[in-house]
């Protein structure tokens, strides 16, 4: 176990509607990133958290925001949902900018 | 743009028997590179990562070999156990700078070997 969890475990939303999902990171991790994992394919990089800002952004719109509280957890927030926004949303958390990353066990979101 | 991307999209192995996955990536600025062990209903798991100025890294059954005159970088598994089955990923890692000044690690991930060992 990494001592990254996620929360909730399965989520059921509708087209339009908004989600948050949520993090808490491994202990003395002060890096958190987002990943969106479509079924059969590999994580895909959403945006990074570091020091409660945004450090980095993948190729995700602007429906897709964060943020990092003082204790280094972690919310992801994706408005106006849509269909292919169906995935596993992982969380992981690091000791810095360029170190290895440890993963949480996910949030499968259905988006119908 | 930069990709990950594995040659072997499924491996069967007998018990015991020594396991190689390959991957290939494609931008020569990475400096770091991970693999990840993910398995049903679960996220990824780390294994064992390597820097790029390495080309040999061994831990616990697992080997991992990087040879950047060719970009590839393989997973080596020794006596492959029933429980090593699982989607097998390769990630490449480097630093991307930001309007801020600073810069964060971003991985990129190829799309999965799937590894069953039969026992």
């Amino acid at each position: 176990e990494t001592g990254v969890t996620q929360s909730p475990t399965h989520l059921i939303k509708t087209r339009g509607q908004q989600v948050t999902l949520r993090c808490s990171s491994q202990s003395g991790h002060n890096t958190v990133s987002w990943y969106q994992q479509a079924l059969g394919q590999g994580p895909q990089f959403i945006f990074q958290y570091y020091r409660e800002e945004e450090n980095g952004r993948g190729n995700f719109p602007p429906r897709f925001s964060g943020l990092q509280f003082p204790n280094y957890s972690s919310e992801l927030n994706v408005n106006a949902l849509e269909l292919d926004d169906s995935a596993l949303y992982l969380c992981a958390s690091g000791p810095g900018l360029a170190n290895e990353q440890y993963f949480g066990p996910g949030t499968r979101l259905t988006v119908t | 743009g930069e990709s990950v991307g594995l040659h072997l999209p499924t491996l069967s192995v007998q018990e015991g028997d020594n396991s190689i996955i390959n991957c290939a990536y494609s931008n020569s600025a990475s400096d770091y590179f991970i693999w990840y062990k993910q398995e049903s209903g679960k996220g990824p798991q780390f294994i064992i990562d390597i820097r790029s100025n390495m080309d040999k890294r061994q831990g616990q059954r697992v080997t991992v070999l990087l040879n950047k005159t060719v970009k590839h970088l393989s997973l080596q598994i020794a006596a492959t156990q029933p429980g090593d089955s699982a989607v097998y990923f390769c990630a490449e890692n480097f630093l991307t700078g930001n309007a801020g000044g600073t810069s964060y690690g971003k991985l990129t991930f190829g799309q999965g070997t799937i590894l069953t060992v039969h026992p």
